[in-house]
């Protein structure tokens, strides 16, 4: 168990619309990463977000956006869905200096 | 951050150990070393980090040469259980904007 916490697991939604998912760090990690795997690609690093600051962002879409709040949990909201999200989404968090610990992601599935 | 490449994959048999060699010509003075485990459907895994020379745990061994533009991840005696995809990634500790490459898929066969 990384310590990092991911929900829901699964989610199964319609094109067009919006959702949000959800992560809580390792207690303690300050820093909460995004991650986009699809099938027939890598790992995506969409966002990283520090101590409730957004500190880098990746290939993110402009239909995807992040906030982590005060207790240092983060949401990844994702609208205007298309088939083309349908993909595994990954939460990270770490200390510094210390490495990435990953949650065991969120599946979407845009029908 | 440093460019990492990576064979795209390798078989083995069970018991025998696997090395992995990670090329990165462009590491900086700053950057650790760092490998993860992947298998279907979990996030990744933290295996083992190094500076140089060599690094043990109780999973693996990390194995870097003096002038840090390579190294290799040692498996000893692997299982079936060690089939799966294995990132070496590059970073000075901030992570920000940490990319994985494309991995190496290790496949290990009775």
């Amino acid at each position: 168990d990384s310590g990092v916490t991911q929900t829901p697991k699964h989610l199964i939604t319609a094109t067009g619309q919006r959702v949000t998912l959800r992560c809580s760090p390792r207690s303690g990690d300050l820093s909460v990463y995004w991650y986009q795997q699809s099938l027939d690609q890598g790992l995506q690093f969409l966002i990283q977000y520090y101590n409730g600051e957004e500190r880098a962002k990746g290939n993110i879409l402009e239909r995807f956006s992040a906030q982590q709040f005060p207790d240092l949990h983060s949401e990844l909201n994702l609208s205007s869905l298309e088939l083309g999200d349908s993909a595994l989404y990954f939460c990270a968090s770490s200390a510094p200096g210390v490495p990435l610990h990953f949650g065991n992601g969120t599946r979407l599935t845009v029908t | 951050l440093a460019k990492t490449t990576q064979p795209i994959s390798m078989d083995s048999y069970e018991g025998q150990e696997v090395n992995i060699t990670c090329s990165h010509n462009n590491i900086a003075t700053n950057d650790y070393i760092t490998w993860y485990q992947q298998f279907p459907s979990q996030g990744p895994r933290f295996i083992i980090q190094g500076y140089k020379t060599k690094v043990t745990n109780e999973v693996a061994s990390l194995f870097i040469p003096a002038d840090r533009k390579s190294s290799t991840l040692s498996l000893p005696r692997v299982s079936l259980s060690d089939t799966a995809v294995y990132y070496c990634l590059v970073g000075d500790g901030s992570w920000g904007k940490l990319q994985f490459g494309a991995g190496t898929q290790v496949v290990v066969t009775p």
